[in-house]
Order: C-alpha cells, then sequence, then structure tokens
C-alpha cells in the first residue's frame, strides 16, 4: 500500500486477555519502529525492526510484550495478560533504512477494561 | 533521556511567528521533527543531522546546533494549518546503528484566526 497501515484501528478487550496487533509497512521499507503513545502524552519507543531482526528490545516495558517480523514486512506486536495500564495508541513507523525519516501509521487505539 | 521541549504550549494569531525548541543531554546523531493533529498519526516535517545544519520548507525551517545538543522550529507567518502537537525525536550519537527515536513530551501549538 502507499502507506503505513495498522490493524485493529480500535482494540477493546478485558483484563488479562492476550492482543495481536499488526503493522504492514510502506513497501521496501526495511526499517519497522513500535511507539506507545498514552493520553496527551509523548511517544514512547517500543521496538525496533531492521529486516527480521530486532538488534534493540529494551524499549519492550515487560515480559508480557513481544515482537516479531516475517518476511521482512508484516510485524505483530504482542500482549500477553493485559493490564489496564497497557492502554494506550500503538503506533508503528517504517522508513526506508535506518536512521531515515519515519512515516507512521494511523494506529491501534487499545481499551483495556 | 527524553529530549525538553519548550515551551509546552503557544497561541497565536494567524500570521505570527513561532520557535519551539528542543533539548538534549545526550550527544546527538539527528533531531527529527514531527507534527500530530488530533486523532492523526504524526507527519514528519524535517531531520537535521549532526554537524549544524539548518534546514527549511515553505515557512517552516529549523536548526541544529550540534555543540549545544538543542534544536529549533521556526515558524513563519503561521497559517491555521499549523496547529497542532509538535514533537521532537532525538537519535543519539553512539551506538553505531539506527535505534528507535526518543520523543519530547511535545509543544501545542494552536493558531487563531
Amino acid at each position: 500500500g502507499a502507506g503505513v497501515s495498522q490493524s485493529p484501528s480500535n482494540k477493546v478487550t478485558e483484563k488479562g486477555k492476550d492482543v495481536e496487533l499488526r503493522c504492514d509497512p510502506i513497501s521496501g521499507h526495511t526499517a519497522l519502529y513500535w511507539y506507545r503513545q498514552s493520553l496527551g502524552q509523548g511517544l514512547e519507543f517500543l521496538i525496533y525492526f531492521q529486516g527480521n531482526s530486532a538488534p534493540d528490545k529494551s524499549g519492550l516495558p515487560s515480559d508480557r510484550f513481544s515482537a516479531e517480523r516475517t518476511g521482512g514486512s508484516v510485524s505483530t506486536l504482542t500482549i500477553q495478560r493485559t493490564q489496564q495500564e497497557d492502554s494506550a495508541v500503538y503506533l508503528c513507523a517504517s522508513s526506508s533504512q535506518g536512521r531515515q525519516p519515519q512515516h507512521f501509521g494511523d494506529g491501534t487505539r487499545l481499551s483495556i477494561l | 533521556q527524553q529530549p525538553v521541549q519548550s515551551p509546552q504550549a503557544v497561541i497565536l494569531r494567524e500570521g505570527e511567528d513561532a520557535v519551539i525548541n528542543c533539548s538534549s543531554s545526550k550527544a546527538l546523531y539527528s533531531v527529527h521533527w514531527y507534527r500530530q493533529k488530533h486523532g492523526e498519526a504524526p507527519i514528519f516535517l524535517m531531520i537535521l543531522l549532526k554537524g549544524g545544519e539548518q534546514k527549511g520548507h515553505d515557512k517552516i525551517s529549523a536548526s541544529f546546533n550540534e555543540k549545544k545538543q538543542q534544536s529549533s522550529l521556526y515558524l513563519t507567518a503561521s497559517q491555521l494549518s499549523y496547529s497542532g502537537t509538535y514533537f521532537c525525536g532525538t537519535e543519539i550519537a553512539s551506538g553505531g546503528g539506527a535505534d528507535g527515536l526518543t520523543f519530547g513530551k511535545g509543544t501545542h501549538l494552536i493558531i487563531q484566526p
């Protein structure tokens, strides 16, 4: 597609459930990033992929968070045993390679009841 | 460490100028500037690399003072469409490879007719 595509756009789930968030980057972009934005706050870096590899996972808030990228394209962010503090907008961005302008998707708004 | 943005908010009349500042305690490789409107994805404005460069696009320009680890975004003759929250995102100089951006908390800009 022309831009970064994320799904679902909205997700409401009960505390303790697992959720999967999907990101489809701009075609040909090798670098992919996940960020989290809480209400009225800035963007918090979670994880970065170069190809299928994630050199730096230190931004993930806890071991309940994991992410993978397959085929150098689509990425999935998984949150296990969700907690209310996980409620936020999860944004995905891609760039042609590292250290280049990042193009953001519209995000997934996650609400934990 | 999160860069510090100032001011936190500014209200202008259409046609007035604004300056938004971003400073870091770390040696930076680059500074990225984004604008985000409510409920939308952040939009890339420009990237400045170490070396103390200055860039401009239409009536929006920015500078990067590498010695002070500071960047400033200049909005001249502001238009209603400039309203939104402006974020700076920084990449540190060390580390060798790419990484996610560390964003400031944002500057809310309101342009009134």
